[in-house]
């Protein structure tokens, strides 16, 4: 069974702190994304990556940015935490199309993040 | 990428067959139609995924009309556990991932 793991299930932090936030698949995933949920906006990709050290914006990427230098973890990094950044973050992963298609994707239980 | 439109909530009671109905006029020949479910406090979890016609697995069946403009999720006797929110997404293959679009998705309230 595939299983991403996110590292903090609840985090706060301060305004103006560099925020980290951690994902891990164990299932050799080619793409991995970021996503944050909030009331009433569903879910909006913040980046994803479909390779190690490739990435790529999705949505809403200001004020992020993602690493990836291994091909089992994806990072989330805020660099400058703002309120408007309280959330709730999931990452995912899925097999590429060119493995295998109609790959869905599998998402870990979220972080939710408070930004003081 | 194309947008879906789904009703914001439904109500059932347990045991009653419900049917969520998506709506997406502008969809793409590479487009497929899957469905995620969300509990609280969780990850959204892949349900079905279909191109045309209809498809069943061990807990949905999808329907989707010749014209593909629309598509139908069936949950067959529900139970309170199927209370979550249900989302209906585009998925097009073709590039070099599979990036999706999540909506706002339909609270399904099952009552007993």
């Amino acid at each position: 069974d595939v299983k991403v793991t996110q590292s903090s299930r609840y985090l706060v932090k301060r305004t103006g702190e560099k925020v980290f936030l951690e994902c891990v698949q164990d299932m050799d995933h080619e793409n991995m994304f970021w996503y944050r949920q909030d009331p009433g906006l569903g879910l909006r990709l913040i980046y994803f990556s479909y390779d190690v050290k490739m990435k790529e914006k999705g949505d809403i990427p200001e004020g992020y940015s993602v690493s990836r230098e291994k091909k089992e973890r994806f990072s989330l990094i805020l660099e400058s935490a703002s309120t408007n950044q309280t959330s709730m973050y999931l990452c995912a992963s899925s097999l590429s199309p060119q493995r295998q298609s109609n790959q869905p994707q599998h998402f870990g239980d979220g972080t939710r993040l408070s930004i003081l | 990428l194309a947008k879906t439109t789904q009703p914001i909530s439904m109500d059932s009671y347990e045991g009653q067959e419900v049917n969520i109905t998506c709506s997406h006029n502008n969809i793409a020949t590479n487009d497929y139609i899957t469905w995620y479910q969300q509990f609280p406090s969780q990850g959204p979890r892949f349900i079905i995924q279909g191109y045309k016609t209809k498809v069943t697995n061990e807990v949905a069946s999808l329907f989707i009309p010749a014209d593909r403009k629309s598509s139908t999720l069936s949950l067959p006797r529900v139970s309170l556990s199927d209370t979550a929110v249900y989302y209906c997404l585009l998925q097009t293959y073709g590039g070099a991932t599979n990036k999706l679009i999540f909506g706002t998705g339909t609270l399904l309230a099952v009552q007993p």
